[in-house]
């Protein structure tokens, strides 16, 4: 079945670093999303992404949709404490029915 | 996620017992998913379902779970005879359907087998 490797698994931030987080596959897919989860809630749609090669923003935020299809970036400029939980993406296949792959997620956590 | 509510937000059941996690989608959304997540996982797809019709439950263990999404009324997952196993975050996801696949989650119902 289809994989999603996200990484980095986690990562420490700083406020006012910039962040980066990839998820790639090993197969291709129609449509890139990017989710953030916190603690004891459900993941909240940040980006999608429909196009290979799309660039898209969102506020402080950035997503690529990759050129091959297999892959896409996530970047968080300017970071600020609440931007620490859990960042997933997710791709899905029109051929594969509506449902979603998620990668394992990228832990944003505060530098101590 | 506005809109996709789930309840109960924590469910606690004796190994053996039926768990009912109920999801009702944003309203004029026809499209439902369940997903599972076991801790420090991402989501695993389970089942979808478009009104009345199961579409795909390739995710979904064959026996003991069932889900369904009646005409009136919310979207039903069904654990019978849970085991310890069983315990985890389950989330519910609707969408519009068609060319529009942005899927928008509930807060999840966390399930403990006690």
């Amino acid at each position: 079945g289809q994989q999603l490797n996200q990484s980095p698994q986690s990562m420490f931030i700083q406020e006012g670093e910039d962040v980066s987080m990839n998820c790639t596959s090993s197969s291709i897919f129609n449509t890139w999303l990017w989710y953030k989860q916190e603690p004891g809630e459900g993941p909240v749609l940040l980006i999608a992404l429909y196009k290979a090669g799309e660039l898209t923003s969102n506020g402080r935020l950035t997503a690529q949709f990759g050129i091959t299809r297999k892959d896409s970036f996530l970047n968080i400029s300017a970071s600020i404490p609440s931007d620490v939980g859990i960042y997933f993406c997710a791709g899905h296949l029109t051929a594969a029915g509506n449902k979603l792959t998620f990668g394992g997620g990228t832990r944003v956590l505060v530098k101590p | 996620n506005a809109g996709v509510m789930q309840n109960p937000r924590h469910l606690v059941r004796r190994r053996g017992q039926e768990a009912r996690l109920r999801c009702s989608p944003v309203k004029g959304h026809s499209h439902v998913y369940w997903y599972r997540q076991l801790p420090e996982e991402g989501l695993k797809f389970m089942v979808y379902l478009q009104k009345e019709n199961i579409i795909d439950e390739s995710g979904m263990p064959k026996e003991r779970f069932s889900a369904e999404f009646p005409k009136e009324g919310p979207s039903i997952l069904r654990i019978q005879q849970v085991v310890r196993g069983d315990s985890a975050a389950y989330f519910c996801a609707s969408s519009p359907g068609g060319a529009n696949t942005e899927a928008f989650f509930g807060q999840g119902t966390r399930l403990t087998v006690v």
